[in-house]
């Protein structure tokens, strides 16, 4: 069965600064789906990127960028800029892939980690 | 109203009342998801429902008992619950499309205290 470990159960980053949240997983597949999810004290889940297994290229979203490496099985999260809004939970999550019209699609989630920034 | 939508927010219930919890996608997704977020513990999948139909029951005790009557809404009804049930209630919709990524979008929750 497929896990995801996040091991810092809390990190710290002075605003402007850069942080990097650990995510590490354990598969037999080779392909699949990556993701990390933010959620800030209103407790809405927002997703914050995405990573395709088989595309070799991290994935980018403006301050927020990957370190996938898929042989090491680990997902690191980059925030760059910090910003006091980027204060929230990060959760990782792996899915495998789709087998569309009857296997479920399932979000296998890491404990997540807590960012707080300070001013 | 946008995303997905659950309502209440909060709630309060002794262990011989019957409630349920209500969530709706404005996202024209065809699939549907129960999650329970308790403290310190991963998210975990309780149902999915694929094209109204029930797909995956993770496992979950008989008094939470799901119902989607249509792609856009989802129901969790809950009875005689016990303390250990409270926790955080997520509902997620997304795409499901072969090749897909296929991605979650979730709904701010249900904070459920069971007393």
């Amino acid at each position: 069965a497929q896990t995801v470990t996040q091991s810092q159960p809390e990190m710290s980053v002075q605003e402007a600064e850069t942080v990097t949240l650990s995510c590490t997983y354990d598969t037999s597949e080779s392909d699949y789906y990556l993701f990390w999810y933010k959620q800030p004290p209103s407790r809405q889940m927002i997703l914050v990127i995405r990573q395709e297994a088989y595309k070799q290229q991290n994935a980018t979203e403006n301050r927020f960028s990957v370190n996938f490496q898929k042989a090491a099985k680990s997902f690191s999260l980059k925030i760059s800029d910090s910003q006091l809004g980027d204060a929230a939970m990060y959760f990782c999550a792996y899915r495998s892939p789709e087998n569309y019209g009857g296997a479920t699609n399932k979000l296998i989630f890491g404990t997540g980690t807590l960012l707080a920034v300070q001013p | 109203e946008t995303g997905v939508t659950q309502t209440p927010r909060h709630l309060v219930m002794g262990m011989t009342n019957k409630k349920s919890l209500k969530c709706e996608q404005h996202l024209g997704h065809n699939a549907m998801y129960w999650y329970k977020q308790s403290a310190k513990k991963p998210l975990e999948l309780m149902f999915v429902y694929n094209f109204k139909e029930q797909t995956e029951n993770n496992s979950v005790p008989s008094r939470f008992s799901p119902e989607c009557p249509n792609s856009s809404h989802l129901f969790l009804h809950l009875h005689t619950l016990q303390p250990e049930d409270s926790a955080l209630y997520l509902c997620a919709s997304s795409q499901m499309s072969s090749g897909g990524t296929d991605t979650q979008y979730f709904g701010p929750g249900t904070r459920l205290t069971v007393l």
